[in-house]
């Protein structure tokens, strides 16, 4: 099983939509969690942080359930330009763990 | 302004051939990274580098051998390169401390021919 599982998508929405992106990881000693995202041929930059009481950063909230070993991202009022891979990041001890990303295409 | 650099951006190259990839960062981040991201998109640690010294070093073939001249730089040799190092490597920087953050490099995609 890999540490980190997501759903590889892809995710296609219509402009103005609500998408959530689920996310488990498998090692329950894991400290901290992110979601980064990743466009077409580019480097992947930190989206937001994932907070255990839930976090929110304009039209997009994270979730983090300890004790499911789960991880949401909710975004609200999709974009044309929130097209782009959101790879779930788990990080134990000093490595980060990138899981294989959702690819999510916001449609006009 | 560039945080994280890197060059080449592209290399193309025959099987066998020995290649470098320079990885620069000012933003006077402790630790360095490299990464491989291969075909399927997996993003996957290869190194890591504290103030010029090894920390982490996951299973990656010895022909992968990288440097730290100083805390700025972490380069990336690769001898004898094969068909499946094909793949783009990012280089990354974090702060010092609790600080999770990881900056990455804009990628350089290797081709092996």
């Amino acid at each position: 099983r890999k540490e980190v599982e997501q759903d590889p998508g892809p995710f296609n929405v219509p402009e103005g939509a609500t998408v959530a992106f689920n996310c488990t990881y498998s090692n329950s000693a894991s400290q901290s969690f992110f979601w980064y995202r990743q466009d077409c041929r580019k480097e992947p930059k930190l989206l937001m942080s994932v907070y255990s009481s839930g976090n929110e950063d304009g039209r997009f909230t994270a979730q983090l359930n300890r004790a499911s070993q789960y991880i949401s991202l909710l975004i609200r009022d999709s974009k044309l330009s929130d097209s782009a891979t959101y790879l779930c990041v788990v990080k134990r001890n000093t490595p980060l763990v990138f899981g294989k990303g959702t690819r999510l295409s916001v449609i006009a | 302004d560039t945080a994280v650099s890197q060059t080449p951006k592209y290399l193309v190259t025959q099987m066998g051939n020995d290649k470098s990839i320079k990885c620069e960062q000012n933003l006077g981040h402790d630790t360095m990274y490299w990464y491989k991201q291969d075909s399927k998109k997996f993003l996957k640690i290869m190194f890591s580098y504290n103030n010029k010294e090894l920390i982490i070093n996951e299973t990656v073939p010895n022909r992968f051998s990288p440097k730290s001249p100083d805390k700025a730089h972490l380069n990336l040799h690769i001898n004898s390169l094969e068909l499946g190092d094909s793949a783009v490597y990012f280089c990354a920087s974090k702060e010092g401390g609790y600080l999770d953050t990881q900056y990455f490099g804009p990628g350089t995609r290797l081709t092996v021919l």
